[in-house]
């Protein structure tokens, strides 16, 4: 069974200050998934990520996967308020298993203080 | 072009009544999936729809789950009689045939209170 262990679930951080958030699974996986949710609103993608080594960084968001170590980071730099919300990540089982059950990490809660 | 829209937003049922939540997803997009979120806890996987047809529904927790894809458009799930524990978050999500490589679309929840 496919676990997927986020850390931190909650993270609060001044404006300006640099943070990783860490998503750990259990298998193999060549697919993984990083979304945000505000408060009430729908799960907003942010990257796919798609194969070992991959890097893709959007504003201040950059997201990386390293598929040997099962690992992927999300590293906020210079955090701002609107940063602030629920972040997600998502795993996929490696692609040859047919499957297309995503399972969740618990989501990291990031409050971003001025 | 319109996301996923779900209804209603919010329902508040006695246990032992039905609910009935609806999913519209993406136009053109043959794959569906519910997810639900307890209190506290991850996302977890309910089921998949592959236009009509149900691939995988091995997230259902029991059979007073029910859900349908009419058409392969929109999707239905319907919990009889709901327990204390359906309380939660369902979410819908809808994704293009054939690629993961996309993600997938959610819609923004109905909010499940049991009472």
């Amino acid at each position: 069974e496919l676990k997927v262990e986020q850390n931190p679930l909650f993270l609060s951080m001044q404006e300006g200050k640099n943070y990783t958030i860490y998503c750990n699974y259990s298998t193999t996986s060549d697919r993984l998934y990083w979304y945000r949710q505000d408060p009430g609103k729908s799960l907003e993608s942010l990257f796919v990520l798609l194969s070992n080594g991959a890097v893709k960084q959007e504003g201040r968001l950059m997201a990386s996967l390293d598929t040997k170590a099962r690992l992927s980071t999300l590293h906020i730099t210079a955090a701002v308020h609107d940063l602030s919300a629920t972040y997600f990540c998502a795993v996929l089982p490696y692609s040859g298993a047919g499957s297309y059950q995503l399972t969740f990490g618990k989501g990291t809660k990031l409050s971003v203080i001025p | 072009e319109a996301g996923v829209t779900q209804f209603p937003s919010h329902s508040v049922i006695e246990k032992g009544q039905t609910v009935t939540l609806r999913c519209d997803p993406i136009s053109g997009h043959d794959n569906l999936y519910w997810y639900r979120r307890v209190m506290g806890k991850e996302i977890k996987f309910l089921l998949h729809f592959v236009k009509e047809s149900k691939q995988d529904e091995s997230g259902m927790p029991n059979n007073r789950f029910l859900a349908e894809r009419t058409g392969g458009t929109y999707s239905t799930l319907k919990v009889q009689p709901a327990e204390l524990e359906d309380s939660g978050v369902y979410f819908c999500a809808s994704s293009p045939r054939g690629s993961t490589n996309y993600g997938y679309t959610f819609g923004s929840g109905t909010r499940l209170t049991v009472v």
